[in-house]
């Protein structure tokens, strides 16, 4: 079964771009999660969605934003990039019951590093 | 809110050494606590998982049981091996969907 996949796996921005990374969660899984790793703030959640809906949110400003689609693929945008958004941006799915209950174990991918400049 | 906390490290360790990763957490409820990994060059994966206290998590010689009159979850291996060298991350999960709350991560490198 192939794994959590993330495109790109490098890239460098400048201040002010926008930058769009790309998902696709293990096949069946209809939880996807975003993650951000920094080495001052740790790992901190971004977004949750489960079947293109968004479930949860973390403390980002509105400059992050995601979507799923119906394949449960998802993309997550941050416009107007500064500095403090360079990290490693991880993205995980979870093979969510059929109600949405929660099993907690998510699948990570190896993450989208982003740099800006 | 949730929060975790998780010794600093680095841990550094001679091969065959006991390891103990200390984590504490605040959560309203009850959480499911996890242990994740990431080892060098790879990407963060489940290591063992505990859902309702006193329960015992373990999976490749590590072991954690969930404590919830000292909330706990400390991560205990008998004998490491270098290729246990890594970050260890301890993280809980409340009702609130897959959201993951993570520790700040402990590195280890064992030493042959």
């Amino acid at each position: 079964k192939a794994g959590v996949t993330q495109t790109p796996r490098y890239l460098i921005k400048t201040r002010g771009q926008q930058v769009t990374l790309s998902c696709s969660p293990i096949s069946g899984h209809r939880s996807v999660s975003w993650y951000q790793q920094t080495p001052g703030q740790g790992l901190q959640f971004l977004f949750e969605y489960f079947s293109e809906t968004q479930r949860n949110k973390g403390n980002f400003p509105g400059r992050f934003s995601g979507r799923q689609f119906s394949n449960s693929r998802s993309e997550m945008n941050v416009s107007t990039l500064e500095l403090g958004d360079s990290a490693l941006y991880l993205c995980a799915s979870s093979p969510s019951l059929t109600s949405g209950a929660n099993t907690g174990e998510l699948f990570f991918g190896e993450g989208s590093r982003l740099t800006v400049l | 809110g949730d929060s975790v906390t998780q010794m600093e490290g680095p841990v550094t360790l001679s091969e065959e050494a006991f390891l103990t990763i200390n984590c504490t957490y605040t959560a309203t409820g009850y959480p499911s606590l996890f242990w994740y990994v990431q080892y060098p060059g790879e990407g963060l994966q489940l290591l063992l998982k505990a859902t309702k206290a006193d329960d015992k998590g373990s999976n490749k010689g590590f072991e954690a049981t969930y404590r919830k009159e000292t909330t706990s979850f400390h991560l205990e291996k008998g004998s490491v091996q270098v290729s246990d060298s890594a970050v260890y991350f301890c993280a809980l999960t409340g009702a609130a969907g897959n959201k993951l709350t993570f520790g700040g991560g402990t590195r280890v490198l064992v030493k042959p």
